[in-house]
């Protein structure tokens, strides 16, 4: 079976500090997709990141990086110098390489940035 | 930049009544899917839809739902009776078959706040 989990159900930080949020997953699949998705007080889910199991490079887009190891079958999620707008869930999910998607999600990690 | 977009984007009902929740997919999307949140819960898949039927179902979508294309832009999620326990924000997202950069990346619409009283 697979399974996400994002064992932080909340953090609290202040504006500017770096944060990082965790993503450990089990598949049985050799082959995956991995997302992060943003859920903002607003409710929609708006699309972050795809990552391939077969690419272990991290990745970087601003102030965002991901860490992908598929050795600890995790793929975390760091914030550096957050902002109050970063403030949401933040939801890993597990995902299929071709056909129909079916994404397994894990619980979210609620965000909270203070100024 | 392409959306999918959801109408209703809240509707109350009352137990036993029927629902419709409607959806345009991103035009060159050729996956469909529903997913549902119940509040301060995780993500849910209920169904994919391509080729004009369902590909895959999960146990939540009972012989209560449906999913339908009417016709080539709009994608609808029909609860029949609906029950207490259906209230939940309804996702609607679409995916392409494409191998590239977003193939099989699921984008989804901004939800449907479904309560039922």
């Amino acid at each position: 079976a697979q399974k996400v989990t994002q064992a932080q159900t909340e953090i609290s930080v202040v504006e500017k500090e770096d944060v990082t949020l965790d993503c450990v997953y089990e598949t049985r699949d050799t082959t995956y997709y991995l997302f992060w998705y943003k859920q903002p007080p607003s409710g929609e889910l708006v699309f972050l990141i795809r990552r391939n199991s077969f690419d272990e490079q991290n990745e970087i887009s601003g102030r965002y990086s991901w860490n992908f190891q598929k050795s600890t079958s995790s793929f975390n999620f760091t914030i550096t110098a957050s902002q109050v707008v970063d403030s949401a869930v933040y939801f890993c999910a597990l995902g299929r390489i071709q056909g129909a998607q079916k994404l397994v999600f894990g619980q979210g990690t609620r965000l909270t940035i203070n100024p | 930049e392409p959306e999918v977009t959801q109408t209703p984007s809240h509707q109350v009902t009352q137990m036993g009544q029927e629902v419709i929740l409607r959806c345009v997919p991103i035009s060159n999307h050729l996956y469909f899917y529903w997913y549902r949140q119940i509040l301060g819960q995780k993500v849910e898949f209920l169904v994919s839809f391509y080729n004009n039927e369902i590909s895959e179902k999960s146990e939540i979508f009972d012989d209560q739902f449906s999913v339908e294309r009417p016709d080539g832009s709009n994608f609808t999620l029909k609860i029949r009776s609906t029950k207490l326990e259906d209230s939940a924000m309804y996702f609607c997202a679409s995916s392409t078959r494409d191998r590239g950069n977003s193939g099989n990346t699921i984008y989804f619409g901004e939800g449907s706040w479904l309560t039922v009283v």
